[in-house]
């Protein structure tokens, strides 16, 4: 059982749009920042969002993150198929003094 | 370039133990805290611990407090993770991955460059 809850999957047709929801407490997503990664099939972790909603460099701005209260979203617009990857929100928890992770979403593209 | 390389992976008994490297380059490794995280076969991601730049702050995710131990040689660029008491548990691809902030409190943090990771088979 994660700390941080996601749904175990979500599914869109190309060029639509999708958000994935990532709800934890005010220990962690409550104060904390919110991070996203991206895991493509057989490839290691690549950070998407950091610190809630800002984008690295070369990430595409069709994917963006949100946070209100103890939850976190990250939408994808203009679906394409190389999106299809397995999508992790992660915070700092202060009362555990650790990272949490949600516990992952794939994401199909139908 | 920016690079993380993983290395000391492999196939060890219960109870036997492992120790883990991560080659770092690209960057002021010693500026860094950096992180190890676990992935289960066919799991989610796990993370397991997590050492400040300097080293002088270590955490650990309470399924490996005791048995698992992280350390740095910023002399050498490397990042360590030394495993004991190993259980079937612990069976996991195992990355490192680097702080996004120089000298970040974690609670600003993020991982932004992970390295490829090692595989590690806890079996009799």
């Amino acid at each position: 059982q994660s700390v941080l809850t996601q749904p175990p999957s979500v599914s869109e047709a190309p060029r639509q749009r999708v958000t994935i929801s990532c709800s934890g407490s005010s220990s962690n997503i409550g104060n904390n920042a919110v991070n996203w990664y991206q895991q493509l099939p057989g490839k290691a972790p690549k950070l998407l969002i950091y610190y809630d909603d800002l984008l690295p460099s070369g990430v595409s701005d069709r994917f963006s993150g949100s946070k209100s209260g103890t939850s976190a979203s990250l939408a994808i617009s203009g679906l394409q198929s190389e999106d299809e990857a397995d999508y992790y929100c992660a915070a700092w928890d202060d009362s555990l003094n650790v990272w949490v992770f949600g516990g992952g979403t794939k994401l199909t593209v139908l | 370039e920016v690079q993380l390389l993983e290395s000391g992976g492999g196939l060890v008994q219960p109870g036997g133990s492992l120790r883990l490297s991560c080659a770092a380059s690209g960057f002021t490794f010693s500026s860094y805290a950096m992180s190890w995280v676990r992935q289960a076969p066919g799991k989610g991601l796990e993370w397991v611990s997590a050492i400040s730049g300097s080293g002088g702050s270590t955490y650990y995710a309470d399924s490996v407090k005791g048995r698992f131990t992280i350390s740095r040689d910023n002399s050498k660029n490397t990042l360590y993770l030394q495993m004991n008491s190993l259980r079937a548990e612990d069976t996991a691809v195992y990355y490192c991955a680097k702080g996004r902030i120089p000298a970040a409190i974690p609670r600003d943090d993020a991982f932004d460059i992970w390295g490829q990771g090692t595989m590690v088979t806890v079996s009799s």
